[in-house]
């Protein structure tokens, strides 16, 4: 079945600090991937998604890109702020988001001023 | 431009009642989807349903849990005979058609007492 591996948390960082989470997937097909923001209390929200190999997602600074070789989709981004602390969830579709999400199991990002 | 809608926000409910969550999609969209987030877990799909139908129920615990998108008014979530094991937070998401990103709603906080 289809999996998603996201590196475990809290990761804490200072301001301006450069930004990566790792996230790797398993499918069976050609899936898309997806990575979504939940600010606390809140629902979550798309931030970026990538439908095909060597797509690049980006939004608010943040990027990611499909690769296929490597089975990943790592999260970016080069100069985080206070208001970026929130968990991210990596995701997959095999459906291109037709069908069920399959959510990693979050990283919770935390920045100090 | 309202978002996805869910109510309540907050459910405490005693083992053995009912339990009852109700979802209004983005206006347009025909396509719903439930997720349960278990304390320190990612997002779990449960069912996917258009109106009148349910598509895919593989993630639905097959006692107790039922879902229904009817042709007038919000998809409800409804859970029979509730346990302690069932608090968690439900999260509803919604897309305009079969391969559109879905759009989650604030999700609905269920404590089982």
């Amino acid at each position: 079945g289809n999996s998603v591996t996201q590196m475990e948390g809290p990761v804490t960082l200072s301001e301006e600090a450069f930004l990566t989470i790792n996230c790797t997937y398993t499918a069976t097909g050609y899936p898309s991937l997806f990575w979504y923001v939940q600010y606390p209390g809140e629902g979550l929200q798309l931030l970026l998604k990538a439908t095909k190999a060597d797509d690049k997602g980006s939004n608010k600074g943040f990027e990611a890109t499909y690769r296929k070789e490597t089975t990943s989709f790592h999260l970016e981004k080069g100069s985080v702020q206070v208001s970026d602390s929130a968990v991210y969830f990596c995701a997959l579709s095999e459906g291109g988001g037709a069908d069920g999400l399959t959510f990693g199991k979050g990283t919770h990002l935390i920045i100090q001023p | 431009n309202a978002g996805v809608m869910q109510n309540p926000r907050h459910l405490v409910r005693r083992r053995g009642q009912e339990a009852r969550l109700r979802c209004s999609p983005m206006k347009g969209h025909s396509h719903v989807y439930w997720y349960r987030q278990l304390p320190e877990e990612g997002l779990k799909f449960m069912v996917y349903l258009q109106k009148e139908n349910i598509i895919d129920e593989s993630g639905m615990p097959k006692e107790r849990f039922s879902a229904e998108f009817p042709k007038e008014g919000p998809s409800i979530l409804r859970i029979q005979q509730v346990v302690r094991g069932d608090s968690a937070a439900y999260f509803c998401a919604s897309s305009r058609g079969a391969k559109e990103t879905q759009y989650f709603g604030p999700g609905t906080r269920l404590l089982v007492l």
